[in-house]
């Protein structure tokens, strides 16, 4: 499995404020997709945001955007105008030449009001 | 919608006994997955299948098997139960041919006394 690393346990934010989560990946292949997922409390899992490598432009949707910086093997996460709502535990996954998914340990992230 | 369903949300079994998580997904998708997640480690892939009757280890195997008679449906089975796969059980499935997002059900957990 390729390495998923989220450096962060938990984090907290205010409610309209904006918050950054970090991911770092290990790969040696040169396409594959990064995908941020949310879980919330006792629900399943949904896709927030994904990213092919290929692509440069950076991922956005609505208030969540993505820095991919492809060099460096880094996939971070911004919440911007955080809500109640996401509250969540947040993972980064890799995908790269076949369909299996590799999740990092998961971001536990609080917002509070 | 996509719909991934797993049968039990919520199952305590004992030592030694035989489990069966079934999973069944409605969108005709070849590919299916049985992850485990542990606080702390996010999840890991147990079992996946491409195709009826096809399965491939993942990082995780020892301790479970799975079954796929028909496309749609995919079994998670614990042959003898330890106190060690207490845990999150989550189901995912997706088509061939996409980015490779995952589409989860909302998880079993798993409790072995």
């Amino acid at each position: 499995a390729q390495t998923v690393t989220q450096s962060q346990p938990e984090m907290s934010v205010q409610e309209a404020e904006t918050v950054t989560l970090s991911c770092t990946y290990d790969t040696s292949e040169s396409n594959y997709y990064l995908f941020w997922y949310k879980q919330p409390p006792s629900r399943q899992m949904i896709l927030v945001i994904r990213q092919e490598a290929y692509k440069q432009q950076n991922a956005t949707e609505n208030r969540f955007s993505v820095n991919f910086q492809k060099a460096a093997k880094s996939f971070s996460l911004k919440i911007s105008d955080s809500q109640l709502g996401d509250t969540a535990m947040y993972f980064c996954a890799f995908r790269g030449g076949d369909y299996k998914l590799s999740f990092g340990a998961g971001t536990t992230v609080t917002v509070r009001a | 919608d996509v719909k991934v369903t797993q049968s039990s949300r919520y199952l305590v079994k004992r030592t030694g006994e035989k489990v069966f998580l079934e999973c069944v997904q409605d969108m005709d998708h070849e590919n299916m997955f049985w992850y485990r997640q542990d606080p702390g480690l996010g999840l890991r892939l147990i079992y996946f299948s491409y195709d009826v009757k096809m399965k491939e280890k993942g990082d995780i195997p020892e301790g479970y098997s799975v079954s796929r008679e028909k496309k749609e449906r995919f079994s998670l089975i614990l042959e003898s139960a330890s106190t060690n796969q207490t845990s999150m059980y989550l189901c995912a499935s997706t088509p061939t041919g996409n980015t490779g997002e995952l589409f989860f059900g909302e998880g079993s957990r798993l409790t072995v006394l």
